[in-house]
């Protein structure tokens, strides 16, 4: 069974940063893209980038690119988000997704999402 | 970027009616291998998105049939042939054809 745990609830400071995590389980981990979708507070999805495990090889929406990192490591099976210095608009409910084999028929597995809260 | 217009914004339904949901994109989503990448999700209340249908009319494993695509170009539809209880939620459609992949704003669908 494919399966996709992610951190649980985040709360930081404006400036501080952050480490989310994806633990991707049930299928060869580096053979599939996987993917971060941001969920601002009642906003929709918006696809912030990709990355091949395989390579560790990312590709960024312009709109997230320089904000955030994506990042791999396929020995622990596991993608992850991290943002250098937060904002109060990164407030969001992020999740890591897995692309199908196809990888523009979009993302088949989601994670249960990590809410992150940026206030001072 | 391509651009995802859904509509209508708000769905009210009638128990064991059918609804139909809009998704027009800027520009045309063939990608160069022949396919057409346009995917729908749901979003129930307090869930993560599911994916239901891709390449525009595929179901996913486990999908009600009473869920269909169809659409070409730019002009894509999902229709519901008879809402249940459990259908209401937010649906999106996404584009997978130019990156960065793009959704709609979203389709909220409650029972009248």
């Amino acid at each position: 069974e494919v399966q996709l745990v992610q951190t649980g609830v985040e709360v930081k400071k404006p400036g501080e940063s952050l480490n989310i995590s994806c633990k991707s389980s049930g299928y060869s981990f580096s053979n599939y893209w996987i993917g971060w979708v941001r969920q601002a507070p009642g906003k929709g999805l918006e696809c912030m980038g990709i990355i091949y495990p395989g390579d560790s090889d990312p590709r960024y929406s312009p709109s997230f690119e320089g904000q955030v990192t994506i990042s791999s490591d396929k020995s622990i099976t596991t993608a992850y988000l991290q943002w250098n210095s937060l904002k109060a608009s990164d407030s969001a409910m992020y999740y890591c997704a897995r692309l199908s084999a196809a990888p523009g028929e979009g993302f088949d597995y989601w994670g249960q999402g990590t809410l992150v809260t940026v206030s001072s | 970027d391509v651009v995802m217009t859904q509509s209508p914004l708000s769905l009210p339904v009638t128990l064991g009616q059918p609804a139909s949901i809009s998704c027009r994109s800027s520009q045309g989503l063939v990608y160069s291998d022949g396919n057409t990448y346009l995917s729908w999700f749901q979003q129930r209340p307090g869930q993560s998105p599911r994916r239901l249908l891709y390449r525009v009319s595929n179901r996913d494993s486990g999908v009600p049939d009473r869920f269909s695509g169809s659409g070409s170009g730019t002009d894509f539809t999902l229709k519901i042939s008879t809402v249940q209880a459990e259908d209401v939620g937010v649906y999106y459609c996404m584009q997978g054809s130019q990156w960065p992949w793009t959704f709609g704003q979203g389709t909220k669908v409650e029972i009248k």
